[in-house]
């Protein structure tokens, strides 16, 4: 089935720019995903890059997609206290009904002062 | 969160009864999901539905059964509660853009469950 891993912990300085990584293993995902989950709340949807795409920016966040490689990175500018929390990446595969979503453990960022 | 409401948000059982959460929506989304959270695993899917009575399931559906009878409404039953079920159990729907193509999803905000 399908995979994606993810490093399991990030610490950044504050101010400095944060990389989380995410690899996955569907050749056929159409979408690919950064959730952002802080301590004890749900699931936040920060971004989306649709596979055709080789990059997203929004504010801050900064998506590169790199199909060939089927690796997707997170890149945090500016990174405040506030962006510690647990980013998963998830991708959407293209195959049977309903397009389910394939998570990865996530990646715990703490951002230090 | 696009009008995703999970009940009860906390419930602590015990082994071997029967339990049932509900995720309820008001935005008439066709697609629908149940989600466990675990450490080191990230967020797995037990089942999903893809209209009223359609369900199917997903990569860790041993234990759980759905139904969904109405658009509105997603019950996931743990037919006979085990401590291995102990997790934070997520509702999602899937939203689509104007021309039907799904393009992403909105989560709920949990519900603890404790098997003890």
């Amino acid at each position: 089935g399908e995979d994606v891993e993810q490093s399991l912990f990030l610490s950044v300085r504050e101010g400095d720019s944060s990389v989380i990584n995410c690899t996955y293993t569907d050749s056929s995902s159409t979408y690919l995903y950064w959730y952002k989950q802080e301590p004890g709340a749900g699931l936040q949807l920060l971004t989306y890059i649709f596979s055709n795409m080789d990059m997203k920016q929004d504010q801050r966040l900064t998506v590169l997609l790199n199909k060939k490689d089927k690796h997707l990175s997170l890149r945090i500018a500016d990174t405040q206290t506030g962006d510690s929390a647990i980013y998963f990446c998830a991708e959407r595969g293209n195959t049977g009904t309903a397009s389910k979503l394939t998570f990865g453990t996530g990646t715990r960022l703490q951002v230090t002062l | 969160d696009a009008g995703i409401t999970q009940s009860p948000r906390h419930k602590v059982t015990e082994t071997g009864t029967p339990v049932t959460l509900r995720c309820h929506q008001t935005e008439n989304h066709r697609y629908m999901y149940w989600y466990r959270q675990d450490p080191g695993h990230g967020l797995r899917l037990i089942h999903y539905s893809y209209g009223v009575k359609d369900t199917d399931k997903g990569e860790v559906s041993d234990g759980y059964s759905v139904s969904r009878s109405k658009t509105e409404d997603f019950l996931l039953t743990l037919e006979s509660a085990t401590s291995s079920q102990t997790s934070v159990y997520f509702c999602a729907i899937s939203e689509s853009n104007p021309g039907g193509n799904i393009y992403g999803y909105t989560f709920g905000s949990g519900t603890r469950l404790t098997v003890v």
